[in-house]
């Protein structure tokens, strides 16, 4: 199993640009979420999704948008990026009835 | 919502000696509780966990200890070695997780470094 990838590993954007970080697992989880990592603070909770078709918002949703077509997928897309959005963002899944989350190897953003 | 506060934010110790990283956590109904260790360059792993019905947990040279009226946890692991050097983030949340929604609230992490 590849576990879960993400794509780009890194991206640069300017203000204003749209992009979508892609995220996907092979391990059959039902959930999927997505944090973002900025110093000092953590790791918060944008968007996350019990099963396919199915999203909610985290603690930072704003800014942000997804979508669950898939078990496998869960695009996290950017419609206007700002510089508060620099980060490195992580995407995560697990069984939903399990509690181990596994982690992808991130995504570096930096918005100028 | 729940708040996660963990200290020290860096932490540094001699190869050999232990290392102690404390959470405390504000929701009282909290009932879960994860380690993760985040490499360089490399998205977090989960490394230990704990349920509130527990008070200790140990694994190897990693343990981590629960005081439900205190509302905080702690992570010790002994006899550090170099390749323990890394990002330690605690975490909590509450509810049933076959309910599917259970959510995370991390801590702020710690930076370990273990000196040879």
């Amino acid at each position: 199993n590849a576990g879960v990838t993400q794509t780009p590993k890194f991206q640069v954007l300017k203000t204003g640009q749209s992009m979508t970080l892609q995220c996907a697992q092979d391990m059959n989880h039902e959930y999927m979420s997505w944090y973002r990592q900025d110093p000092g603070m953590g790791l918060r909770l944008i968007h996350y999704s019990v099963g396919a078709g199915i999203t909610d918002q985290g603690e930072v949703p704003n800014g942000y948008n997804v979508s669950r077509s898939t078990t496998e997928d869960f695009p996290l897309r950017l419609l206007s990026a700002a510089p508060s959005q620099t980060s490195v963002y992580f995407c995560a899944s697990r069984l939903s009835g399990g509690e181990t989350q596994y982690f992808g190897p991130g995504t570096r953003l930096l918005v100028l | 919502g729940e708040n996660v506060e963990q200290h020290p934010s860096t932490l540094s110790v001699q190869e050999g000696d232990s290392a102690v990283i404390k959470c405390t956590y504000s929701d009282s109904a909290s009932n879960y509780f994860p380690w993760y260790k985040q490499e360089l360059g490399k998205g977090p792993q989960l490394i230990i966990d704990i349920r509130s019905n527990v008070g200790e947990k140990k694994d190897q040279r990693i343990a981590v200890t629960l005081n439900k009226t205190a509302k905080h946890f702690s992570l010790h692991i002994t006899e550090t070695q170099p390749e323990d050097s890394a990002v330690y983030f605690c975490a909590a949340s509450k509810g049933r997780i076959i309910q599917g929604a259970q959510k995370l609230v991390f801590g702020q992490g710690t930076r370990l470094t273990i000196n040879p």
